[in-house]
């Protein structure tokens, strides 16, 4: 079975400071992690996937496999940051398997 | 980009009636899924289906129904509403392979009262 956990519902950060979204996970075999944004009212959006070890809009997430997490990481949170945030594993069979979200907000 | 479209965006249903919520998408991606999200739970898998005529149960498939006679549409229908059936839906495709992720669509928000 592949479980995906997010720990933190609910995430403030000012403008300027690092933020760190933490993304836990449980699969037996090599998972393929990604992280989702959704803005409000929007639709979700690709933000990252850990294959293509990109960054984007700042964003990075590092796979640690010893320690089964894929946290998402910024240096600099900006206010257009706010969003809800979803890790997302998929165990091969290209089924999806999201976390409970992470809402965040950037305080100006 | 249309891409994929989901219709309606919101609607309002009785407990009891059946309803059907329509996915359209114009890649031709093999993949399509349907999940319902609700707050602290995330994004549930409700079915997915892998190609025409091929679909395929997912986490809470219980009071669902889905078909698939054409790549490009996935309805999701709900034979009997329940006010636990309230929520938004999510339809997204993808073309599989690895490193793929899914192309959502912009939701729909049912109501059952």
């Amino acid at each position: 079975a592949q479980r995906v956990t997010q720990p933190e519902k609910l995430l403030s950060v000012f403008k300027g400071a690092p933020v760190e979204l933490k993304c836990n996970y449980s699969y037996s075999g090599s998972p393929e992690l990604f992280w989702y944004v959704q803005y409000s009212r929007q639709r979700l959006q690709l933000l990252l996937r850990h294959i293509s070890r990109e960054s984007i809009k700042g964003f990075t997430a590092d796979l640690n496999k010893g320690e089964t997490s894929f946290h998402l990481k910024k240096p600099f949170a900006q206010e257009e940051d706010s969003a809800m945030y979803y890790c997302a594993l998929s165990g091969g069979d290209y089924k999806l398997s999201f976390g409970a979200g992470t809402t965040v907000t950037v305080r100006a | 980009d249309a891409g994929i479209t989901q219709s309606p965006r919101y609607k309002i249903t009785e407990t009891g009636r059946q309803v059907t919520l329509m996915c359209h998408q114009t890649w031709s991606h093999s993949y399509m899924f349907w999940y319902r999200q609700d707050l602290g739970h995330g994004l549930r898998l409700i079915y997915y289906s892998a190609a025409a005529d091929i679909t395929d149960k997912g986490e809470v498939p219980d009071g669902y129904v889905v078909s698939r006679s054409k790549t490009e549409n996935f309805p999701l229908t709900l034979e009997s509403a329940t006010r636990s059936q309230t929520s938004v839906y999510f339809c997204a495709t993808s073309r599989g392979g690895l490193g793929y992720g899914y192309n959502f669509g912009s939701g729909t928000r049912l109501t059952v009262v």
